[in-house]
């Protein structure tokens, strides 16, 4: 069965205080790996798409890595607006292009 | 703005009631995907719809259904509502990159 585990479940940051936030996944032929970002009440936003190991993307202060077993959210010197939960989903070969999620980890970045 | 429109934003009902939850997708996307999102299981698919075709089911109870519209809008059918029910239902359209709505929040009491 496709797993998606997210770590930490929380973290809390200083503005300006980088870390990395981990997905560990298994699934049976990965298509892709999915990084959003959803704010409370609203629906989860699209940040990236990494396809296959070695891969990265970058984006402002945020940039996602892929290995064949996990993927990494980078966060370089954090602002408050950063605030989020930040998910990530596999979509598996057999799937078509269904999303399936993580848990997500709740990011707060204090001034 | 992702493109993705759900209605009713918010939705109250009691036990045993059955509802219906709307979502047209971006223009030009075939495809409708049914998410429902609880504090305990997180997002979960729930099914698929592409141009009017069902392609995939997910975590759906039978008491759900869902159905696509020859405009390509989809409704989501909740009935025989519990309390556990309770929940957000987002709704998504394209394939390669999922374009979410605003969600739809569910209250059963």
């Amino acid at each position: 069965e496709d797993q998606v585990t997210q770590s930490p479940e929380a973290l809390r940051l200083q503005e300006g205080e980088s870390s990395s936030l981990n997905c560990s996944y298994t699934v049976s032929g990965l298509r892709g790996l999915f990084w959003y970002r959803q704010d409370p009440g609203k629906g989860p936003e699209f940040l990236f798409t990494l396809y296959s190991a070695g891969e990265e993307k970058e984006k402002e202060r945020l940039k996602a890595t892929l290995t064949k077993k996990e993927s990494f959210l980078h966060i370089t010197a954090p602002k408050p607006e950063d605030s989020a939960t930040y998910l990530c989903a596999t979509v598996s070969q057999d799937s078509g292009y269904a999303l399936n999620f993580g848990k997500g980890t709740s990011l707060l970045v204090t001034p | 703005d992702s493109g993705v429109t759900q209605t009713p934003k918010h939705l109250i009902t009691a036990t045993g009631q059955r509802v219906t939850l709307r979502c047209s997708p971006r223009s030009g996307d075939l495809s409708v995907y049914w998410y429902q999102q609880s504090l305990d299981q997180g997002l979960q698919f729930l099914i698929h719809y592409y141009n009017g075709e069902e392609r995939a089911k997910g975590n759906i109870l039978e008491r759900f259904s869902a159905q696509q519209f020859p405009d390509l809008h989809s409704e989501l059918n909740l009935s025989s509502l519990e309390l556990g029910d309770s929940a957000l239902y987002f709704c998504a359209s394209s394939e390669t990159r999922a374009f979410f709505g605003q969600g739809t929040r569910l209250t059963v009491v």
